[in-house]
């Protein structure tokens, strides 16, 4: 049974970058056309969508955040990645990484790991 | 960007009762819509995607309905297990959005 764990620093400062890893488990990151994502979700408020990334490479960025952020992918290791540049207090949040299912032109969310909180403070 | 109204907010419930939650979209989404449950330092779970259609291995009782910009989940007899927190998305548009949840507790 596939399972994802997110893994990273627990506190950044800010103008710092964030950077999380996902581990997949429990099946290949390239078996079949998966697509691999992030989502966060800041102290009180609600779901925000940062980013998908194909297993071939191909990245889809919420336009938001699209000039802060990379998501890329390490079939080898069987995990795929998140940085997120220059981050303020507002990046805050419990990140999770997911996996998407493409619909006709978002995605939704079958699979989830449980979390991790990144607090951005000096 | 689409935005999802979620209403109640919170709901208090007792085991064996019939609970709706209705998720409103800012703009019509066709079908476009799924359903997270979601327990503190659990993973979320997705429960309905495509309005109405219940993902595998999900009980019976939770139900999905609506199309356009209204929509409901329905758990039809609730169980201890169902209290958590519940959020709608649409992925009608290219950044899907979700609703800001409904916490379902024990009344």
């Amino acid at each position: 049974q596939l399972q994802l764990q997110e893994s990273g620093p627990g506190l950044v400062k800010p103008s710092e970058t964030l950077s999380l890893t996902c581990t997949v488990s429990g099946g290949s990151i390239s078996s079949r056309s998966y697509f691999w994502g992030w989502i966060r979700q800041p102290p009180g408020k609600g779901l925000e969508w940062i980013g998908n990334i194909h297993y071939s490479g191909t990245p889809y960025y919420t336009p938001s955040l699209e000039s802060r952020v990379t998501i890329s992918i390490d079939t080898s290791k069987n995990q795929f990645s998140l940085k997120l540049y220059s981050v303020t207090a507002a990046d805050t949040a419990v990140y999770y990484c997911a996996s998407p299912v493409r619909g006709v032109r978002g995605w939704f969310f079958d699979l989830w790991g449980r979390g991790t909180l990144v607090t951005v403070s000096s | 960007d689409v935005q999802m109204t979620q209403f109640p907010s919170t709901l208090s419930a007792s085991v064996g009762d019939r609970v709706t939650i209705t998720c409103r979209a800012s703009q019509s989404i066709s079908t476009w819509l799924a359903w997270y449950q979601h327990k503190p330092g659990k993973a979320p779970k997705l429960l309905i995607y495509r309005a109405s259609s219940l993902e595998s291995g999900v009980p019976s009782r939770f139900s999905g309905s609506g199309s356009g910009t209204e929509f409901t989940l329905t758990i039809s007899s609730l169980q201890p297990d169902d209290f958590a927190t519940y959020y709608c998305q649409q992925y009608n548009s290219y950044s899907g959005t979700f609703g800001q949840g409904t916490k379902v507790d024990i009344k």
